[in-house]
């Protein structure tokens, strides 16, 4: 198993370009996750998509767009970006096992977004 | 709203010794899990420890360690016998119902040969 994989690993943009972020997962976990990890800020939850077919908004959602294709597949898309969306975006997922049982995040690589 | 809150943005222990991070939360939730992740320089996010908060006996992997207080809404780490491979940022995470996480802001934790 790969895991959660993520695609790019490193990228420049400039101010205005657009991109999407890809994610895949082969654990069939139900929910995904992307957040944004800023120099003493932690992570910061932008969407994340608790079942195939819903998203929802996080803590910092603005300038970024999510699509759930399906199980396996989270995409996080900039329209315009902008230098304060330069950071480390990690992608996530889990599965809820009730009571007890694994129930944590598993993270991808995580990509290095550069706007310049 | 939920919030996680690590007080301590640095720490450094030497090798062989003992070092507690701290993690405070805020919630009005009953039921939920409390999580510590682990950040090498390699990037990675690696689990190292969770606990969940039904349960009152602390959670334990190898040398590290919980010691989790409810009431006071307290969940700290404590790591044993460091190692040089246990330097990196700790994140403190909590889980509610809904399968929602909020991360704290990190400790920076350096084991000095």
């Amino acid at each position: 198993n790969a895991g959660v994989t993520q695609t790019p690993k490193f990228q420049v943009l400039k101010t205005g370009q657009s991109m999407t972020l890809q994610c895949a997962q082969d654990m069939n976990h139900n929910s995904m996750y992307w957040y944004r990890q800023d120099p003493g800020m932690g992570l910061r939850l932008i969407y994340y998509s608790a079942s195939e077919g819903t998203t929802d908004k996080g803590e910092v959602p603005n300038g970024y767009n999510v699509s759930r294709l399906n199980k396996r597949e989270f995409s996080l898309r900039l329209e315009s970006a902008a230098p304060s969306q330069t950071s480390v975006y990690f992608c996530a997922s889990s599965v809820y096992h009730g009571a007890s049982g694994s129930n944590e995040q598993f993270f991808g690589p995580g990509t290095r977004l550069t706007v310049l | 709203a939920q919030t996680v809150t690590q007080s301590q943005p640095e720490m450094s222990v030497q090798e062989a010794e003992t070092v507690t991070l701290s993690c405070t939360y805020d919630t009005s939730e009953s039921n939920y899990y409390l999580f510590w992740y682990k950040q090498p320089p390699s990037r990675q996010m690696i689990l190292v420890i969770r606990q969940e908060a039904y349960k009152q006996q602390n959670a334990t992997e190898n040398r590290f360690s919980v010691n989790f207080q409810k009431a006071a809404k307290s969940f700290s780490l404590k790591i044993s016998d460091s190692q040089l491979g246990d330097t990196a940022m700790y994140f403190c995470a909590f889980m509610k119902s809904g399968n929602q996480f909020y991360f704290g802001t990190g400790t920076s934790l350096t084991v000095i040969p």
